[in-house]
Protein backbone atom coordinates (compact mmCIF):
# COMPACT_ATOMS: atom_id res chain seq x y z
CA UNK A 1 0.00 0.00 0.00
CA UNK A 2 3.08 2.15 0.26
CA UNK A 3 4.11 2.24 -3.53
CA UNK A 4 3.88 4.75 -5.87
CA UNK A 5 4.04 3.16 -9.30
CA UNK A 6 5.45 5.03 -12.02
CA UNK A 7 5.42 4.85 -16.00
CA UNK A 8 7.37 4.57 -18.70
CA UNK A 9 10.57 3.56 -17.35
CA UNK A 10 12.29 5.60 -20.24
CA UNK A 11 11.01 8.41 -22.36
CA UNK A 12 11.91 10.19 -25.90
CA UNK A 13 10.71 13.03 -27.04
CA UNK A 14 11.62 15.19 -29.59
CA UNK A 15 12.27 19.09 -28.84
CA UNK A 16 9.29 20.74 -28.53
CA UNK A 17 6.87 17.74 -27.82
CA UNK A 18 5.13 17.40 -24.59
CA UNK A 19 6.40 14.17 -22.69
CA UNK A 20 3.85 12.65 -19.98
CA UNK A 21 4.95 10.48 -16.65
CA UNK A 22 2.55 8.94 -15.03
CA UNK A 23 1.96 7.78 -10.86
CA UNK A 24 -0.69 6.11 -9.51
CA UNK A 25 -0.72 5.06 -5.75
CA UNK A 26 -3.05 3.03 -3.23
CA UNK A 27 -2.36 4.73 -0.05
CA UNK A 28 -5.38 7.21 0.39
CA UNK A 29 -3.54 8.87 3.22
CA UNK A 30 -0.69 10.23 0.70
CA UNK A 31 -1.49 13.84 0.14
CA UNK A 32 1.65 15.55 -0.90
CA UNK A 33 2.94 14.71 -3.78
CA UNK A 34 6.56 16.05 -5.11
CA UNK A 35 8.31 15.45 -8.82
CA UNK A 36 12.32 15.36 -8.41
CA UNK A 37 14.38 15.89 -11.39
CA UNK A 38 18.11 14.01 -11.38
CA UNK A 39 20.86 15.07 -13.71
CA UNK A 40 23.57 11.89 -14.86
CA UNK A 41 26.14 11.70 -11.98
CA UNK A 42 23.82 14.11 -9.44
CA UNK A 43 21.09 13.77 -7.01
CA UNK A 44 17.55 14.74 -7.60
CA UNK A 45 16.37 18.11 -6.85
CA UNK A 46 13.08 18.97 -6.03
CA UNK A 47 11.38 19.90 -9.50
CA UNK A 48 7.16 20.69 -8.31
CA UNK A 49 5.15 19.56 -5.83
CA UNK A 50 1.23 19.55 -5.51
CA UNK A 51 -1.15 18.59 -2.10
CA UNK A 52 -4.41 16.80 -3.30
CA UNK A 53 -6.85 20.20 -2.83
CA UNK A 54 -6.06 21.52 -6.37
CA UNK A 55 -6.31 19.33 -9.97
CA UNK A 56 -3.31 21.11 -11.60
CA UNK A 57 -0.38 23.25 -10.73
CA UNK A 58 2.04 24.97 -13.13
CA UNK A 59 5.42 26.69 -12.98
CA UNK A 60 7.10 27.49 -15.90
CA UNK A 61 6.61 24.76 -18.52
CA UNK A 62 6.05 22.18 -15.64
CA UNK A 63 2.98 20.99 -15.16
CA UNK A 64 1.26 18.61 -12.42
CA UNK A 65 -2.26 17.20 -13.21
CA UNK A 66 -3.81 15.31 -10.53
CA UNK A 67 -6.57 13.30 -9.75
CA UNK A 68 -7.62 12.30 -6.73
CA UNK A 69 -10.97 9.91 -7.33
CA UNK A 70 -8.33 7.69 -9.46
CA UNK A 71 -5.07 7.92 -7.93
CA UNK A 72 -3.24 9.21 -10.43
CA UNK A 73 -0.80 12.20 -10.85
CA UNK A 74 1.46 13.12 -14.20
CA UNK A 75 4.19 15.44 -15.39
CA UNK A 76 3.74 17.21 -18.27
CA UNK A 77 6.94 19.22 -19.58
CA UNK A 78 5.75 21.89 -22.32
CA UNK A 79 8.06 22.88 -25.11
CA UNK A 80 10.46 20.44 -23.91
CA UNK A 81 14.00 20.94 -24.63
CA UNK A 82 17.12 18.63 -24.66
CA UNK A 83 18.48 20.50 -21.48
CA UNK A 84 15.69 18.50 -20.18
CA UNK A 85 17.21 15.16 -20.49
CA UNK A 86 16.97 13.70 -17.04
CA UNK A 87 15.75 11.04 -14.93
CA UNK A 88 12.19 12.32 -13.57
CA UNK A 89 10.65 10.29 -10.10
CA UNK A 90 7.48 10.95 -8.46
CA UNK A 91 6.52 10.46 -4.64
CA UNK A 92 4.30 10.80 -2.50
CA UNK A 93 3.78 11.14 1.63
CA UNK A 94 1.21 11.43 4.44
CA UNK A 95 0.91 13.51 7.06
CA UNK A 96 0.32 10.57 9.26
CA UNK A 97 4.01 9.00 11.23
CA UNK A 98 7.06 10.18 10.20
CA UNK A 99 6.29 11.95 6.68
CA UNK A 100 8.78 10.04 4.96
CA UNK A 101 8.92 10.38 1.03
CA UNK A 102 8.24 7.21 -1.19
CA UNK A 103 9.56 7.52 -4.63
CA UNK A 104 8.54 6.04 -8.09
CA UNK A 105 10.72 3.70 -9.92
CA UNK A 106 12.09 6.98 -12.37
CA UNK A 107 11.78 7.93 -15.91
CA UNK A 108 14.68 8.45 -17.94
CA UNK A 109 13.61 11.27 -20.53
CA UNK A 110 15.71 12.24 -23.49
CA UNK A 111 14.78 14.95 -25.76
CA UNK A 112 15.84 14.78 -29.10
CA UNK A 113 16.89 17.68 -31.21
CA UNK B 1 26.54 27.95 0.21
CA UNK B 2 24.68 25.38 2.05
CA UNK B 3 24.48 21.97 1.14
CA UNK B 4 25.37 18.06 1.50
CA UNK B 5 28.73 16.06 1.07
CA UNK B 6 28.82 13.01 -0.26
CA UNK B 7 32.99 10.97 -0.18
CA UNK B 8 34.27 9.74 -2.04
CA UNK B 9 32.45 10.15 -5.45
CA UNK B 10 33.81 6.83 -6.75
CA UNK B 11 34.60 3.97 -4.21
CA UNK B 12 35.84 0.35 -5.24
CA UNK B 13 35.41 -2.27 -2.33
CA UNK B 14 37.00 -6.26 -2.66
CA UNK B 15 34.85 -8.87 -1.54
CA UNK B 16 34.72 -9.54 2.76
CA UNK B 17 35.21 -5.80 2.97
CA UNK B 18 33.76 -2.99 4.79
CA UNK B 19 33.49 0.40 3.48
CA UNK B 20 31.91 3.69 4.65
CA UNK B 21 30.51 6.69 3.02
CA UNK B 22 30.58 10.06 4.42
CA UNK B 23 28.23 12.55 4.45
CA UNK B 24 27.83 15.80 5.35
CA UNK B 25 25.54 18.45 5.75
CA UNK B 26 25.77 22.57 6.84
CA UNK B 27 21.85 23.03 6.20
CA UNK B 28 21.53 22.86 9.98
CA UNK B 29 18.60 19.67 9.02
CA UNK B 30 17.15 17.65 11.78
CA UNK B 31 16.29 14.62 9.58
CA UNK B 32 18.95 13.00 7.21
CA UNK B 33 18.89 10.03 5.13
CA UNK B 34 20.78 7.09 3.11
CA UNK B 35 18.69 5.79 -0.29
CA UNK B 36 20.07 3.18 -2.95
CA UNK B 37 19.64 3.88 -6.65
CA UNK B 38 19.55 1.08 -9.10
CA UNK B 39 18.78 0.84 -12.65
CA UNK B 40 15.25 0.86 -13.09
CA UNK B 41 14.37 0.37 -9.11
CA UNK B 42 13.99 4.21 -8.12
CA UNK B 43 14.89 5.44 -4.61
CA UNK B 44 15.00 2.72 -1.95
CA UNK B 45 15.42 4.12 1.25
CA UNK B 46 18.24 1.70 3.61
CA UNK B 47 18.55 3.72 6.63
CA UNK B 48 17.04 7.67 8.35
CA UNK B 49 17.46 9.44 11.19
CA UNK B 50 15.47 12.32 12.71
CA UNK B 51 17.06 13.16 15.67
CA UNK B 52 20.82 12.88 16.68
CA UNK B 53 21.58 9.49 18.81
CA UNK B 54 18.69 7.82 16.95
CA UNK B 55 18.03 6.12 13.59
CA UNK B 56 15.58 3.71 11.93
CA UNK B 57 15.76 0.96 9.24
CA UNK B 58 14.19 1.89 6.13
CA UNK B 59 13.35 -0.77 3.43
CA UNK B 60 16.64 -2.54 2.66
CA UNK B 61 18.65 -1.94 5.86
CA UNK B 62 20.24 -5.29 5.65
CA UNK B 63 23.84 -5.65 5.44
CA UNK B 64 24.31 -1.25 6.11
CA UNK B 65 24.75 0.21 9.40
CA UNK B 66 24.60 3.81 10.40
CA UNK B 67 25.60 5.82 13.17
CA UNK B 68 24.62 9.97 13.61
CA UNK B 69 26.44 11.15 16.68
CA UNK B 70 26.32 14.72 15.36
CA UNK B 71 23.47 16.42 13.52
CA UNK B 72 25.66 17.84 10.36
CA UNK B 73 26.91 13.98 9.84
CA UNK B 74 25.35 10.59 9.01
CA UNK B 75 27.70 7.82 7.66
CA UNK B 76 27.06 4.74 6.11
CA UNK B 77 29.00 1.56 6.36
CA UNK B 78 28.48 -1.10 3.78
CA UNK B 79 29.12 -4.23 5.29
CA UNK B 80 30.21 -7.54 4.08
CA UNK B 81 26.94 -9.07 4.70
CA UNK B 82 25.93 -6.91 1.58
CA UNK B 83 25.92 -9.20 -0.77
CA UNK B 84 25.01 -7.04 -4.21
CA UNK B 85 26.64 -3.68 -3.28
CA UNK B 86 27.42 -2.42 -6.09
CA UNK B 87 25.27 0.72 -6.74
CA UNK B 88 24.88 4.76 -6.73
CA UNK B 89 24.57 5.91 -2.71
CA UNK B 90 22.23 9.30 -2.22
CA UNK B 91 22.20 10.85 1.14
CA UNK B 92 19.49 13.38 1.83
CA UNK B 93 18.19 16.07 4.49
CA UNK B 94 15.10 17.45 5.34
CA UNK B 95 13.48 19.57 7.65
CA UNK B 96 10.12 19.57 9.34
CA UNK B 97 7.62 19.41 7.19
CA UNK B 98 10.41 16.82 6.01
CA UNK B 99 8.22 16.14 3.05
CA UNK B 100 8.11 19.57 1.73
CA UNK B 101 11.49 18.83 0.42
CA UNK B 102 14.43 16.60 0.69
CA UNK B 103 17.59 18.26 -0.08
CA UNK B 104 20.15 15.29 -1.92
CA UNK B 105 24.28 15.13 -1.68
CA UNK B 106 25.82 14.32 -5.42
CA UNK B 107 26.14 10.59 -4.43
CA UNK B 108 28.83 8.03 -4.03
CA UNK B 109 29.06 5.07 -6.58
CA UNK B 110 30.41 2.01 -5.14
CA UNK B 111 31.79 -0.54 -6.99
CA UNK B 112 32.85 -4.45 -5.54
CA UNK B 113 36.02 -5.74 -7.55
Amino acid sequence: QQQVKQSPQSLIVQKGGIPIINCAYENTAFDYFPWYQQFPGKGPALLIAIRPDVSEKKEGRFTISFNKSAKQFSLHIMDSQPGDSATYFCAASSNFGNEKLTFGTGTRLTIIP
Amino acid sequence: DGGITQSPKYLFRKEGQNVTLSCEQNLNHDAMYWYRQDPGQGLRLIYYSQIVNDFQKGDIAEGYSVSREKKESFPLTVTSAQKNPTAFYLCASSNPPHRSGYTFGSGTRLTVV
